[in-house]
């Protein structure tokens, strides 16, 4: 199947710092990427979708400039945490998608963010 | 109401036994479904999509029901290694992809 990564995956920061995340797709075009954050012991919520090329667009109750996304390639979305805080400490797991896959997302491995 | 929503759980079930999880969605037009399934403190892996006609896969069995709008997992013989959260996945149109909060199962020897 498809390869995603992803990198850190952990990373440990101090509270106001800026976190960068990085989503790879390794062996095929990514149209479409997902950012989404999961808390312990619930379930992925979706941040935001961005598209080769375009702005991001956010869920609700996510704030677009405290999560910058960027998409500049079909092969590579980055996730900027600016100004962390101790709330913003979660799992981050970014997805990818791409023509012809039929709507199936392929999962990076994720990255734990802890803010202190 | 959630878009998608699924027993939390946990089912805690001795080894060989058959467990069923259901999933419950709101919107009529969904399009797209799967079950994915997820290790502590892993990313979700894709364990199989759902077709109207239903599909087996070894011991796995999902079904689809549109009429009713649920969808149904089925594990037959279950092994230690099944233990893990299953999600369900509801696609609305486009990349629009809804998951439900998850079924824990625990399987035990």
């Amino acid at each position: 199947g498809a390869v995603v990564s992803q990198h850190p995956s952990w990373v440990i920061c101090k509270s106001g710092t800026s976190v960068k995340i990085e989503c790879r797709s390794l062996d095929f075009q990514a149209t479409t990427m997902f950012w989404y954050r999961q808390f312990p012991k619930q379930s992925l919520m979706l941040m935001a979708t961005s598209n080769e090329g375009s702005k991001a667009t956010y869920e609700q109750g996510v704030e677009k400039d405290k999560f910058l996304i960027n998409h500049a390639s079909l092969t590579l979305s980055t996730l900027t945490v600016t100004s962390a805080h101790p709330e913003d400490s979660s799992f981050y797991i970014c997805s990818a998608t791409g023509w012809g896959s039929s709507y199936e997302q392929y999962f990076g491995p994720g990255t734990r963010l802890t803010v202190t | 109401r959630k878009e998608v929503e699924q027993d939390p759980g946990p089912f805690n079930v001795p080894e060989g036994a058959t467990v069923a999880f259901n999933c419950t969605y709101s919107n009529s037009a969904s399009q797209s479904f799967f079950w994915y399934r997820q290790d502590c403190r892993k990313e979700p892996k894709l364990l199989m999509s759902v077709y109207s006609s239903g599909n087996e896969d070894g011991r796995f069995t999902a079904q689809l029901n549109r009429a009713s709008q649920y969808i149904s997992l089925l594990i037959r013989d279950s092994k230690l290694s099944d233990s893990a959260t299953y999600l369900c996945v509801v696609n609305s149109g486009g990349f629009k992809t809804i998951f439900g909060a998850g079924t824990r199962l625990f399987v035990k020897a």
